[in-house]
């Protein structure tokens, strides 16, 4: 199995564009979790689905910030419009309903200039 | 309320000597503990977990925790420290009861002294 796997890497971009982060979780697992970690407030839950439904969005700071499944292999994190404070590295994880650890994968690192 | 406290964030020890991370957490029902490792610009890695069952849960890379109830502690061990033992480690509390949100501490850095 690839594990978690996230794309892009590395995303640098202006303020006020737009940009999207990708999440492809393992095959078979039922939850898939965003989160967010800055040197500031360490690591953060913004938002988690289960079967493609998104459960708690409680933790997306505003407005700006939107998360989609269309579909159990994929799920996106998008900001509209990006700030600076938007920056820091962006991880998606996923698990099986019958608990255990998680999987995350190896994050992408969003600077907003 | 649930939390995860993890006393301290920065630790320095010598290769060869022991570790010890410390974590203590407060949930009104029996979670399920891990303990993450994250090495610089890498993702989170899965050390352990405790899930109700040994309380003396070893994990990979020759670290293991001890699961105290009376204590309410999870504490992180490994006898000798490696160079590549250094990294950000995270303490991790999974609620039960359907409420699937985790809690992460604040993190632990493990520096190793050659």
């Amino acid at each position: 199995d690839a594990g978690v796997i996230q794309s892009p890497r590395h995303e640098v971009t202006e303020m006020g564009q737009e940009v999207t982060l990708r999440c492809k979780p393992i095959s078979g697992h039922d939850y898939l979790f965003w989160y967010r970690q800055t040197m500031m407030r360490g690591l953060e839950l913004l938002i988690y689905f289960n079967n493609n439904v998104p459960i708690d969005d409680s933790g997306m700071p505003e407005d700006r910030f939107s998360a989609k499944m269309p579909n159990a292999s994929f799920s996106t994190l998008k900001i509209q419009p990006s700030e600076p404070r938007d920056s820091a590295v962006y991880f998606c994880a996923s698990s099986l309903l019958a608990g255990g650890g998680y999987t995350f994968g190896s994050g992408t690192r969003l600077t907003v200039v | 309320a649930q939390s995860v406290t993890q006393l301290d964030s920065h630790v320095s020890v010598s290769e060869g000597t022991p570790v010890l991370l410390r974590c203590n957490y407060s949930s009104s029902y029996s979670p399920s503990l891990f303990w993450y490792v994250q090495h610089p610009n890498k993702g989170l890695q899965l050390l352990l977990k405790y899930t109700s069952a040994a309380t003396l849960v070893k994990g990979i890379n020759g670290f293991e925790a001890e699961f105290k109830k009376s204590e309410t502690s999870f504490h992180l061990t490994k006898p000798s420290a490696h160079m590549s033992d250094a990294a950000e480690y995270f303490c991790v509390v999974r609620l039960p009861m359907g409420d699937d949100k985790i809690i992460f501490g604040k993190g632990t850095r493990l520096h190793i002294l050659p």
